[in-house]
């Protein structure tokens, strides 16, 4: 079945311009993630959504971030207002279970990743 | 320091030998992954350890788990060309409210000469 989808693949965006990027998930996978990678590095957590629940927004750098899920399926992250440091590579990824003692399974589904959002700022 | 931070950073060996590389962390998990990431493109998981188990194997890919000394390490034999890419580990954590999130290391980019 198809994967994680990301929209656009590249985005060059002036600096102070809104950048909305998109994820359509696996169909039923009810968690959905978003990561930064920045040129070279690891993974940054940005936010995580969990069925129905709140989302996890502790990793949003600043409040220029935010994110989005309709319907427990497409995502949309939006970066506001965008600096040159926000340029990066964001990454989707979507998994089966949910995971936590909240949902009674445990945390051990692997994460679906999209090939990413390469955002260049100038 | 990061948690699930990898060594070597870069790695670089001759197709047919054995790739070893190490994972550390600092608080306690309930299982760490392993995530293999080609050039533009998103990770693609490798294999799963529980923080209960000690080894795994899957094909030419092995991990171990020694949750006293908070490391892991994956080793992949007989490596190929094609393996070359980048390998991240990622810790979930084993309580909190952090459920599923997973913590990423830095990374080990792995290049295999032909």
């Amino acid at each position: 079945g198809a994967g994680v989808s990301q929209s656009p693949s590249n985005k060059v965006t002036e600096k102070g311009k809104d950048v909305e990027l998109r994820c359509d998930p696996i169909s039923g996978h009810t968690a959905l993630y978003w990561y930064r990678q920045s040129l070279g590095q690891g993974l940054e957590f940005l936010i995580y959504f969990q069925g129905n629940s709140a989302p996890d927004k502790s990793g949003l750098p600043s409040d220029r971030f935010s994110a989005e899920r309709t319907g427990g399926s497409v995502s949309t992250l939006t970066i506001q207002r965008t600096q040159q440091e926000d340029s990066a590579v964001y990454l989707c990824a979507s998994s089966l279970k949910p995971g936590g003692p909240a949902s009674g399974v445990s945390y051990n589904s692997p994460l679906h990743f999209g090939n990413g959002t390469r955002l260049t700022v100038t | 320091s990061q948690q699930g931070e990898e060594d070597p950073q870069a790695l670089s060996i001759q197709e047919g030998e054995n790739a070893t590389m190490n994972c550390s962390y600092k608080t306690s998990i309930n299982n760490l992954q392993w995530y293999r990431q080609n050039s533009g493109r998103g990770l693609v998981h490798l294999i799963l350890i529980r923080s209960n188990e000690r080894e795994k194997h899957s094909g030419r890919l092995r991990v171990t788990l020694d949750t006293s000394k908070k490391s892991s390490s994956l080793l992949i034999t007989a490596s190929r060309a094609a393996d070359t890419a980048s390998y991240f580990c990622a810790t979930s954590n084993a309580g909190g409210t952090s459920y599923g999130k997973l913590t990423f290391g830095q990374g080990t980019i792995l290049t295999v000469h032909p």
